[in-house]
């Protein structure tokens, strides 16, 4: 596709559900990047995946949250057990390489009600 | 510290005026500092970016100006126009692209017609 693609658009989930996020980076990018934006304020750090290896899971909020890029390509974000604050939109980025530009998509907006 | 502070929070500017937008740092290993802009349900798109061996950059109605030694820089658009209401974010890095990017909370810019 021309961008990142990321679905589904939004997803409402109940307290202590599991959610999966996807992300579809632009073809042949090897960086990938998953950021939290909550709700006024600008997006936050969550993991970096080089290909299919996850270089860096330091923004990460709390073991409930996993990521994965098991072939180097689409990316899924989970939440196990959701809260309340958990609720945010999640952008996905990729870039050619590190250190070059990064395209975000345009989210997936996750309330837990 | 890794906080990139932005203000103003909103801004409302006439069509055909300037808007100006500021940001500050602490971190000096900061060495890439982009500029997003985001429309509502849209990811952050990136509109001009600077390093900080220069002063100032350019690019049509869009220009930043950089003080190293303040830890500083803002955004100017000169002739706003209405199509450019949208969220503003800056940000700051260590390298070009999404890597561990630090985001402003964002200032919410409207044009009026």
């Amino acid at each position: 596709g021309a961008g990142v693609s990321q679905s589904p658009r939004y997803k409402v989930a109940k307290r202590g559900q599991d959610v999966a996020l996807r992300c579809d980076p632009i073809s042949g990018h090897v960086s990938l990047f998953w950021y939290q934006q909550a709700l006024g304020q600008g997006p936050e750090f969550l993991t970096y995946f080089q290909n299919e290896a996850q270089l860096d899971k330091s923004g990460l909020p709390s073991d409930r949250f996993f990521a994965e890029r098991p072939e180097g390509s689409v990316s899924t974000l989970k939440i196990q057990r959701t809260q309340q604050e958990d609720s945010a939109v999640y952008l996905c980025a990729s870039s050619p390489i590190m250190n070059t530009e990064a395209f975000f998509g345009q989210g997936t907006r996750l309330t837990v009600v | 510290q890794q906080q990139v502070k932005q203000s103003p929070q909103s801004l409302i500017v006439q069509k055909g005026g300037i808007s100006i937008i500021n940001c500050a740092y602490e971190n000096t290993a900061f060495d890439y500092f982009p500029w997003y802009q985001q429309f509502p349900g849209k990811g952050p798109a990136l509109l001009i970016a600077i390093r900080p061996d220069v002063s100032e950059k350019k690019e049509g109605r869009f220009t930043i100006s950089f003080n190293k030694s303040a830890k500083q820089f803002s955004l100017h658009i000169m002739d706003s126009q209405p199509g450019d209401s949208a969220t503003y974010f800056c940000a700051a890095s260590v390298n070009t692209g999404g890597f561990k990017t630090i985001f402003g909370a964002g200032t919410r810019l409207f044009v009026k017609a």
